[in-house]
C-alpha cells in the first residue's frame, strides 16, 4: 500500500516569506509526528498528533511554527517569517497508535531551504 | 550529557565482519527504537522494542531495561548496510509521541 508522503521535495524560500509543508500519512494511522533534521544534526522532535486529542507542541522551536491535522489524516506544518536556520529537512512519519509505543513510517522529507 | 547516547559515532567495517552497535539511556523508556537512515536521506524503522530481543533477517537488537542499553547487531554485514542507525528512546515519564534520539552511528561496509 501506499506509504507516508510529503510535498513538496525540495523547497527554496526567501528569508521572511511563510511556507506549508504537508504530509499524508498511511490511511488508518492516528498518530502522526513531525520531526526536523539540520544538516549534519540529529533528528529533533517537534509536533505530535493523536487521534483527536490536543496536539504535543512541546517540541516547536518557536510561535513562527504550527502545524494543524484536518480530519484526523493530513497535516500541515506552517513555518511563517522563515529563518535561515529554518533550513533543514522536514519529516513526517505515523504510526498505528499511541505516540512512541508502535513502529513509526516515515515519509521523503521535504528539504527547506532558507535563502 | 545527552539522554541517549550512541557508540560508535562512526564505524567502518569489511563486508562480511559482525557489527554491533550501543544506545545507552539515562531515563526510564517504556519503548526503543532503532531506525537506518539511508544515504539518500530515507528514514526506514528496523525494530521497536520494550524488552528482550528481536530478529529481523540478520538484524538482531537486544534490549537490557535493568542496565539501560541497547544494542543493534549486524550479522555478515553487506556494502548496502551502509547507513546511520539511529536509537530512540520513547521517555516513560515524557510527553505522547516524543521521542528522544541519540545522534546516530554512521557505518560503512567496504566491500
Amino acid at each position: 500500500g501506499a506509504g507516508v508522503s510529503q510535498s513538496p521535495s525540495n523547497k527554496v524560500t526567501e528569508k521572511g516569506k511563510d511556507v506549508e509543508l504537508r504530509c499524508d500519512p498511511i490511511s488508518g494511522h492516528t498518530a502522526l509526528y513531525w520531526y526536523r533534521q539540520s544538516l549534519g544534526q540529529g533528528l529533533e522532535f517537534l509536533i505530535y498528533f493523536q487521534g483527536n486529542s490536543a496536539p504535543d507542541k512541546s517540541g516547536l522551536p518557536s510561535d513562527r511554527f504550527s502545524a494543524e491535522r484536518t480530519g484526523g489524516s493530513v497535516s500541515t506544518l506552517t513555518i511563517q517569517r522563515t529563518q535561515q536556520e529554518d533550513s533543514a529537512v522536514y519529516l513526517c512519519a505515523s504510526s498505528f497508535g499511541r505516540g512512541g509505543l508502535y513502529e513509526q513510517y516515515f515519509g521523503p522529507g521535504t528539504r527547506l531551504t532558507v535563502t | 550529557k545527552n539522554e541517549v547516547e550512541q557508540s560508535p559515532q562512526n564505524l567502518t567495517a569489511q563486508e562480511g565482519e559482525f557489527i554491533t552497535i550501543n544506545c545507552s539511556y539515562s531515563v526510564g523508556i517504556s519503548a526503543l527504537h532503532w531506525l537506518q537512515q539511508h544515504p539518500g536521506g530515507g528514514i526506514v524503522s528496523l525494530f521497536m522494542l520494550s524488552s528482550g530481543k528481536k530478529k529481523h533477517g540478520r538484524l538482531i537488537a537486544t534490549i537490557n531495561i535493568q542496565e539501560k542499553h541497547s544494542s543493534l547487531h549486524i550479522t555478515a554485514s553487506h556494502p548496502r548496510d551502509s547507513a546511520v542507525y539511529i536509537c530512540a528512546a520513547r521517555n516513560y515519564g515524557g510527553s505522547q509521541g516524543n521521542l528522544i534520539f541519540g545522534k546516530g552511528t554512521k557505518l560503512s561496509v567496504k566491500p
